[in-house]
């Protein structure tokens, strides 16, 4: 069984598009994580919740809007998307909100045209 | 401001070879660092996490050594395989934030 799950795995879409990319952990874990990964592969958090609640908002525009219907799921919804948001977006939880083990989904690799 | 340093950035080693790569850190505050493993198009996977009051840490072929006060942490990759080849990235959790900051990655191909 997948562990950390997201989808889709591919999204190309235009400039000035909304879209979200949805993330799904059944390891019981109560934190979970956005990160983004830019074309040099520099990987770097965007977002964390815990038990639905936002513990970590690093300097994202507000364009970029996480959303947590239960502690098993962290949703990210994009508005008005732009050239740079053109990267891979990747999915990650953890049992606790400090630091423990991070486990990752595939990834979803963004291109904005 | 922690920032997370691997070098060399990429790595090309015959199979059967024994190599090294290093993660240098600029605030030793940490609570402790993981490493990790990066397949093309894949997302990550946890290697080894090493706590701040450890040396070192083992798995099979990998070992993970620690050194806090100066900064620094090696992954020891003994008798290195074709399957070997991935991108490894190391990650620092620094006391009081709540958040992994990770390095800029060594890509390691090895040939066979």
């Amino acid at each position: 069984d997948t562990a950390v799950s997201q989808t889709p795995k591919y999204l190309v879409t235009q400039m000035g598009n909304d879209k979200s990319i949805k993330c799904e952990q059944n390891l019981g874990h109560d934190t979970m994580y956005w990160y983004k990964q830019d074309s040099k592969k520099f990987l770097k958090i965007m977002f964390s919740y815990n038990n639905k609640e936002l513990i970590i908002n690093e300097t994202v525009p507000n364009r970029f809007s996480p959303k947590s219907p239960d502690k098993a799921h962290l949703n990210l919804h994009i508005n008005s998307l732009e050239l740079g948001d053109s990267a891979v977006y990747f999915c990650a939880s953890s049992s606790g909100g400090g630091p423990d083990t991070q486990y990752f989904g595939p990834g979803t690799r963004l291109t904005v045209l | 401001k922690q920032e997370v340093t691997q070098i060399p950035a990429a790595l090309s080693v015959p199979e059967g070879e024994n190599l090294v790569l290093n993660c240098s850190f600029t605030d030793s505050a940490i609570y402790n660092l993981q490493w990790f493993r990066q397949d093309p198009g894949k997302g990550l996977t946890s290697l080894l996490l090493i706590q701040s009051s450890q040396r070192e840490q083992t798995s099979g072929r990998l070992n993970a050594s620690l050194d806090k006060s100066s900064g620094r942490s090696t992954l020891y990759i003994a008798a290195s395989q074709p399957g070997d080849s991935a991108t490894y990235l190391c990650a620092v959790f620094t006391s009081g934030t709540y958040k992994y900051i990770f390095g800029t990655g060594t890509r390691l191909k090895v040939l066979a």
